[in-house]
């Protein structure tokens, strides 16, 4: 049972190069987030999608784009990378009934 | 403005010592509170939950405890091992599920 499975792990892309990240997971969970963390930071909410065929925007969703391609995935988009999106990026999934929230084990991004 | 803050944001101890992680919260209204460990590199994995009407719960060596009065919650941890080594992060959800306010984390240092 993979749980939530994000790809790459880790990515440097030159500024103003796009690139996508994948998100899959395996719980038949409804809900779906991306968040970034940066250093001395919590955790922030880029995008989420409370169930297949939505999504809303979070805290911080400038410079996104999501996708819920369908129930187990959820791909997050950057159109013009910039070095202010240095960050680690998170998927997670929710099972709403329960509280449970299951992350992903990161994608670390590197913009120059 | 909804924020939930932890302290200390470091703490080193020795194996075998207990310790206790503290968090305050401002998030109005109030539906749940969480415990994650994060270790490095990877995504947080949730400890605790707990809802307005509890006032502790424990998983393990890890026992939480949640003042919704004066909004306090803090996490014991017992019999400390080197392996708890990590980021306790204390997340607290308001009106909706979808969206989770972030504490931005202590940083846990056992020692041999």
């Amino acid at each position: 049972n993979a749980g939530v499975t994000q790809t790459p792990k880790f990515q440097v892309l030159k500024t103003g190069q796009s690139m996508t990240l994948q998100c899959a997971q395996d719980m038949n969970h409804n809900s779906m987030y991306w968040y970034r963390q940066d250093p001395g930071m919590g955790l922030r909410l880029i995008y989420y999608s409370a169930s297949e065929g939505t999504t809303d925007k979070g805290e911080v969703p400038n410079g996104y784009n999501v996708s819920r391609l369908n129930k187990r995935e959820f791909s997050l988009r950057l159109e013009s990378a910039a070095p202010s999106q240095t960050s680690v990026y998170f998927c997670a999934s929710s099972d709403i009934v329960n509280y449970g929230y299951t992350f992903g084990s990161g994608t670390r991004l590197t913009v120059v | 403005k909804n924020q939930v803050e932890q302290s200390p944001q470091s703490l080193i101890i020795l194996e075998g010592k207990n310790c206790t992680l503290q968090c305050n919260y401002t998030v109005s209204p109030f539906s749940n509170l969480r415990w994650y460990k994060q270790d490095t590199g990877r995504g947080p994995v949730s400890l605790t939950i707990m809802t307005f009407s509890e006032n502790t719960k424990s998983n393990g060596r890890y026992t939480a405890t949640l003042d919704a009065d004066t909004k306090q919650s803090s996490l014991h941890i017992t019999a400390s091992q080197l392996s708890d080594s990590a980021s306790y992060i204390c997340v607290v959800s308001g009106d909706s599920s979808y969206k989770l306010i972030f504490g931005s984390g202590t940083r846990l240092l056992v020692r041999p």
